[in-house]
C-alpha cells in the first residue's frame, strides 16, 4: 500500500504570505497527485491534480509541483478564505490521502 | 450543475448492517466512476471503495473488505454501499464522490454532502 506523509500538520500564516505544504509518498507515484480544500463542516474541493494541473475555477495563486515521491502545494499569496485544510491524494494505485494540513492565522 | 445526495445513514449497533445510497445529477452518471470516502469526527480522508462505470471494475480499502459492497444502478442514476458487520471504526461521514475518468484511478471532481453512519451499542 502507498502511504502519503504531509508536513506540517498545522501551519499559521498570515494574509499575504506565501505558503508551502509538502506531501510524500511512499514509492514512486509518477505525477498521480491531487490537492484537495476542506473547509468546516463542508466537503472537499479539487485544486489541483496530476500533481500541477489546476482545476477549472481554482484562483490562479494556488499550484502544485512534485513528481515521484515528492510534492508540493503553493498558495502564492494567502487570502482571508484560503485558511482551510489541504490533503494530498495517491491515485497511481488505488487511493490514498494525507492525513491533511491545517492552515491557520496566525 | 452535478449533484450529489447520499442517503441512508443513521445510528447502528455493532455487528448490524446498513444500505448507504447516492443519487447522482447533472451529469452523464453512467460515463463516471464513482467511490465512497469517508471522514471519521475530527480525522482525515478515507477512501473506502470505488467501481466503474459499467460495475465490471470494483475495489475496496483492506478494513472493510468482505463487509462491504458498491454497486450501481446507472437506469436509476444510483451508487449504493452495503455495509455489513458493522465496526464502531467505520463511524464516519461517508461522502458519495464522482471520478473524472469512467475507469478509475483520476482524481475527484464533486463531492456530496455526506451522510453519517454511527456505530454504537
Amino acid at each position: 500500500d502507498i502511504q502519503m506523509t504531509q508536513s506540517p500538520s498545522t501551519l499559521s500564516a498570515s494574509v499575504g504570505d506565501r505558503v508551502t505544504i509538502t506531501c510524500r509518498a511512499s514509492q514512486n507515484i509518477r505525477t498521480w497527485l491531487a490537492w484537495y480544500q476542506q473547509k468546516p463542516g463542508k466537503a472537499p474541493k479539487l485544486l489541483i491534480y496530476k500533481a500541477s494541473s489546476l482545476e477549472s475555477g481554482v484562483p490562479s495563486r494556488f499550484s502544485g509541483s512534485g513528481s515521484g515521491t515528492e510534492f508540493t502545494l503553493t498558495i502564492s499569496s494567502l487570502q482571508p478564505d484560503d485558511f482551510a485544510t489541504y490533503y494530498c491524494q495517491q491515485y497511481h494505485s488505488f487511493y490514498t490521502f494525507g492525513q491533511g494540513t491545517q492552515l491557520e492565522s496566525k | 450543475e452535478v449533484q450529489l445526495v447520499e442517503s441512508g445513514g443513521g445510528l447502528v449497533q455493532p455487528g448490524g448492517s446498513l444500505r448507504l445510497s447516492c443519487a447522482a445529477s447533472g451529469f452523464s452518471f453512467d460515463d463516471y466512476a464513482m467511490h465512497w470516502v469517508r471522514q471519521a469526527p475530527g480525522k482525515g480522508l478515507e477512501w473506502v471503495s470505488g467501481i466503474n462505470y459499467d460495475s465490471y471494475s470494483t475495489g475496496y480499502v483492506d478494513s472493510v473488505k468482505g463487509r462491504f459492497t458498491i454497486s450501481r444502478d446507472n437506469a436509476k442514476k444510483s451508487l449504493y454501499l452495503q455495509m455489513n458487520s458493522l465496526r464502531a471504526e467505520d463511524t464516519a461521514l461517508y461522502y458519495c464522490v464522482k471520478d473524472v475518468d469512467s475507469g478509475g484511478n483520476s482524481q475527484f471532481d464533486h463531492w456530496g454532502q455526506g451522510t453519517l453512519l454511527t456505530v454504537s451499542s
